[in-house]
């Protein structure tokens, strides 16, 4: 079968560094991408790694390891808006994406 | 305002009755794709489509079928629903076209309860 693991809750303070792991298990990798959603929201899309290395976008980093089937989402200067949800997904080839069952994140003041 | 509209936001419905989700973007994507989202499984993919005329089958799709007649309508139908089928659905499409970073945008979902 196929999964992708997650942490189900994380808990942080505001203005510190987090980071969630998501390591994978799929018939075909065609990249690993991260998704926020909040609380009666949709999921929004944040970082996609096709290729080993770190990918950085202002707050938030994302990190992919294809030989280690993992990659992680890092959040810094946490701020209380960041409470969420985050889903890591991997596309599997075709048009199928698949998506881990989730990490709530709780930012405390 | 460019994106993904589905409707209805919400309905409660009676077991064995058959039920038709709307989805609609103006994004021109290619792909689109239903999912399902119940606490604690994340998001499961149910059907999607990968351009006009065809359709695949996800992870979940028992229950459920669609089609694809035109590049912006994805809709979702339970033939006979079952209270099993008590969840939030969320349609997504992404341009796949672009390569391989296909960022997917969502609709707002649709929360049904099958009673």
């Amino acid at each position: 079968g196929q999964s992708l693991e997650q942490p189900s809750e994380v808990t942080a303070v505001e203005g510190a560094i987090v980071q969630i792991n998501c390591t994978y298990q799929t018939s075909g990798f065609y990249g690993l991408s991260w998704y926020q959603q909040h609380d009666g929201g949709a999921p929004t899309f944040l970082s996609y790694n096709g290729l080993d290395g770190l990918e950085e976008t202002g707050r938030f980093s994302s990190f992919l390891s294809r030989s280690d089937s993992y990659g992680y989402l890092l959040l810094q200067e946490l701020q209380m808006k960041d409470s969420a949800s985050y889903f890591c997904a991997v596309r599997t080839g075709g048009f199928k994406t698949i998506f881990g069952a989730g990490t709530r994140l709780f930012v405390k003041a | 305002i460019a994106g993904i509209t589905q409707a209805p936001t919400s309905q409660i419905l009676a077991a064995g009755r058959r039920m038709t989700l709307r989805c609609t973007q103006d994004m021109r994507h290619n792909a689109m794709y239903w999912y399902r989202q119940d606490l604690g499984l994340g998001l499961r993919l149910i059907h999607y489509s990968n351009t006009a005329g065809t359709t695949g089958k996800g992870e979940v799709p028992d229950g459920y079928s669609v089609s694809r007649a035109n590049t912006d309508d994805f809709p979702l139908t339970l033939a006979s629903a079952v209270p099993s089928q008590t969840s939030v659905y969320f349609c997504a499409s992404s341009d796949s076209t672009r390569g391989e970073n296909t960022e997917a945008f969502f609709g707002q979902g649709t929360r049904l309860t099958v009673v």
